[in-house]
């Protein structure tokens, strides 16, 4: 499958800090996503980006889409406790067939009250 | 509007006993269907994926198999559990054709013991 290089691994943070973490590859992909899994829990889509450049907010979370279609980042600002979780960038490609999304590794976030 | 159930939450099995988790979907018809490992604080693992009745794909070599008795209903199954089978086991669905990421269920915590 694709591989996606997502960094940092973890991150501790103090509440109140940014965060930023990145995912790489060395595939373009159509299509880069980002997901949160909080502990025990299944992933949940946070953010979708459909267009090279894109730029997308949803509310303290800030994602862009690469201009080489390679690379994605997400930034959270001002974090709180509930940040807490693994985020997964995920690359999807515009093929048939039903396996079609790849994740990266994760950025496990811990933020200190 | 769509739903995925998982269960059961948590589940505790012997070395040597038999395994099955079920996964269904509601509110769409002819999803693709998959199921992921997590291994504590790990990524995620494609296991196998469907896009219709008993057309399962297998993506890695190991001691589980996948059925897909009805439309919307996924099953993950083993004759024998290995200590090593112990994860966090995820069901995801997308809709058929191009599709912008997989929607997950909550998660079966499995302890091999």
């Amino acid at each position: 499958g694709q591989q996606l290089n997502q960094s940092p691994q973890s991150m501790f943070i103090q509440e109140g800090e940014d965060v930023s973490m990145n995912c790489t590859s060395s595939s373009i992909f159509n299509t880069w996503l980002w997901y949160k899994q909080d502990p025990g829990e299944g992933p949940v889509l946070l953010i979708a980006l459909y267009k090279a450049g894109e730029l997308t907010s949803n509310g303290r979370l800030t994602a862009q889409f690469g201009i080489t279609r390679k690379d994605s980042f997400l930034n959270i600002s001002a974090s709180i406790p509930s940040d807490v979780g693994i985020y997964f960038c995920a690359g999807q490609l515009y093929q048939t067939g039903a396996n079609n999304l790849f994740f990266g590794t994760g950025t496990r976030l811990t933020v200190i009250p | 509007s769509q739903t995925i159930h998982q269960w059961p939450a948590t589940l505790v099995q012997p070395v040597g006993s038999p395994l099955s988790l079920e996964c269904t979907v509601e509110g769409t018809s002819n999803p693709n269907l998959y199921w992921y490992r997590q291994a504590a604080g790990r990524g995620l693992q494609l296991l196998f994926y469907s896009i219709g009745i008993d057309q399962i794909s297998s993506e890695v070599p190991q001691n589980l198999s996948a059925s897909r008795p009805q439309d919307r209903q996924f099953i993950l199954s083993s004759k024998k559990l290995l200590l090593s089978d112990s994860g966090f086991y995820l069901c995801a669905w997308s809709r058929a054709g191009l599709v912008y990421g997989y929607t997950f269920g909550s998660g079966t915590r499995l302890t091999v013991v």
